[in-house]
């Protein structure tokens, strides 16, 4: 089955150290897009790929980086973890230029620090 | 900045009973979007919206894209007690735009 997958699960870091999470889809879409959420809030966005376009949200900050190898895979660099970054990462994807704006999501990865 | 309102923003029902949730905005939207997410796992698309006007259906769920493209519901028929977890709209006008979400929960 097609699908969005999210590597690790779980992740612990501490604090300051930093920490990569993964994302891999088999759907062949050319949009991935990175989100935090934070417990019983709704996803925030924080930055997308357009094929190898890089677009970063106004307010996210620079401690946030992303990679984006090839279509398939995408990395969430946190370059100095805060307790504050303590989320749930949630890689999606889309198919912009089919006029279907459906995001499809991972399982997601929460992160802790410590 | 484009919000959408989403309510109720919580629910406890009776397993068996029909549950309504909507979302609001003060912007036009191109596509509204229904997830649910369990704990501890992504959102997972439930119906996708596309025209003003359009009712959709997914088993037990419909949803509707209002017709001022401004604000659409979700109704689940018949509720079980898998059907808890949270229920989030979104709105796509450039970029997906998420309600607060609803928290359902059902008691058997």
């Amino acid at each position: 089955d097609a699908m969005v997958i999210q590597n690790p699960r779980y992740q612990v870091t501490q604090f300051g150290k930093p920490v990569t999470l993964s994302c891999s889809q088999t759907l062949n879409h050319n949009v991935m897009y990175w989100y935090q959420q934070k417990s019983s809030q709704a996803p925030k966005l924080l930055f997308h790929y357009y094929d190898k376009d890089f677009n970063n949200e106004a307010d996210t900050p620079d401690n946030f980086q992303s990679r984006r190898p090839n279509t398939s895979f995408c990395f969430l660099d946190i370059r100095s973890p805060g307790l504050g970054d303590a989320a749930m990462y949630l890689c999606a994807t889309s198919s912009r230029g089919t006029l279907r704006n459906e995001q499809f999501f991972g399982p997601g990865t929460r992160l802790t620090v410590l | 900045g484009q919000q959408l309102n989403q309510s109720p923003q919580s629910m406890f029902i009776q397993e068996g009973e029909d549950v309504s949730m909507n979302c609001t905005s003060s912007s036009i939207f191109n596509t509204w979007l229904w997830y649910k997410q369990d704990p501890g796992e992504g959102p997972v698309l439930l119906i996708a919206l596309y025209k003003a006007g359009e009712l959709t259906s997914n088993g037990r769920l419909t949803a509707q894209f209002g017709i001022t493209r401004k604000d659409s519901f979700l109704n689940i028929s018949a509720s079980i007690p898998s059907d808890v977890g949270i229920y989030f709209c979104a709105g796509y006008g450039g970029k997906l735009i998420f309600g607060q979400g609803t928290e359902l929960s059902v008691k058997p």
